[in-house]
């Protein structure tokens, strides 16, 4: 079975920029969560997105936004980037409608904003 | 909202010892504690988790504890080895979604 998988892998932006990230979870997994990791910030939780519907947001500004197809796949969205969205970006898949079980992660996608 | 606090930062063991790492968290309605392992450069993977009902679980060298009451937990390994040697995440969740709150991360370093 085919792991998550995270686009683009690596990117450089400007700041004012925006960007899309896209994330396609494990077949037969419905529940996608997107987190940004910073050294020494640890995960933060950005929001999940069950059959397509948003269930649950962190606390992170109205810039960040996200979406997800009947397909399960998933985006994210950056808009008017900042210095200080540069971060790992990790998706994270599970099957299970509560918090059942494990997260599969991706192997993330790196944003750089010069 | 959840306030997962994880310590320590770092850590050092020389191998074969014992490594404990420690999370608090502050809503009593958490009640699933997952830790993932993080190797350098790699994605975040589940080693150990816990649910409320249960105060302890083993698994093989790796053991997490459960104080409800406290509302801290703890990560356990013993007899520790040099592949052991990454980045831990303590997290918390409510069963209201998969929304998990995770600790700032334990770097451990096992010493050959």
């Amino acid at each position: 079975k085919a792991g998550v998988t995270q686009t683009p892998r690596y990117l450089i932006k400007t700041r004012g920029q925006q960007v899309t990230l896209s994330c396609s979870p494990i077949s037969g997994h419905r529940s996608v969560s997107w987190y940004q990791q910073t050294p020494g910030q640890g995960l933060q939780f950005l929001f999940e997105y069950f059959s397509e519907t948003q269930r649950n947001k962190g606390n992170f500004p109205g810039r960040f936004s996200g979406r997800q197809f009947s397909n399960s796949r998933s985006e994210m969205n950056v808009s008017t980037l900042e210095l200080g969205d540069s971060a790992l970006y990790l998706c994270a898949s599970s099957w299970g409608q509560s918090n059942t079980g494990e997260l599969f992660f991706g192997e993330g996608s790196r944003l750089t904003v010069l | 909202g959840e306030n997962v606090e994880q310590h320590p930062s770092t850590l050092s063991v020389q191998e074969g010892d014992s490594a404990v790492i420690k999370c608090t968290y502050s809503d009593s309605a958490s009640n699933y504690f997952p830790w993932y392992k993080q190797e350098l450069g790699k994605r975040p993977q589940l080693i150990i988790d816990i649910r409320s009902n249960v105060g302890e679980k083993k698994d093989q060298r790796i053991a997490v504890t459960l104080n409800k009451t406290a509302k801290h937990f703890s990560l356990h390994i013993t007899e520790t080895q040099p592949e052991d040697s990454a980045v831990y995440f303590c997290a918390a969740s409510k069963q209201n979604g998969n929304q998990f709150y995770f600790g700032t991360g334990t770097s451990l370093t096992v010493i050959p």
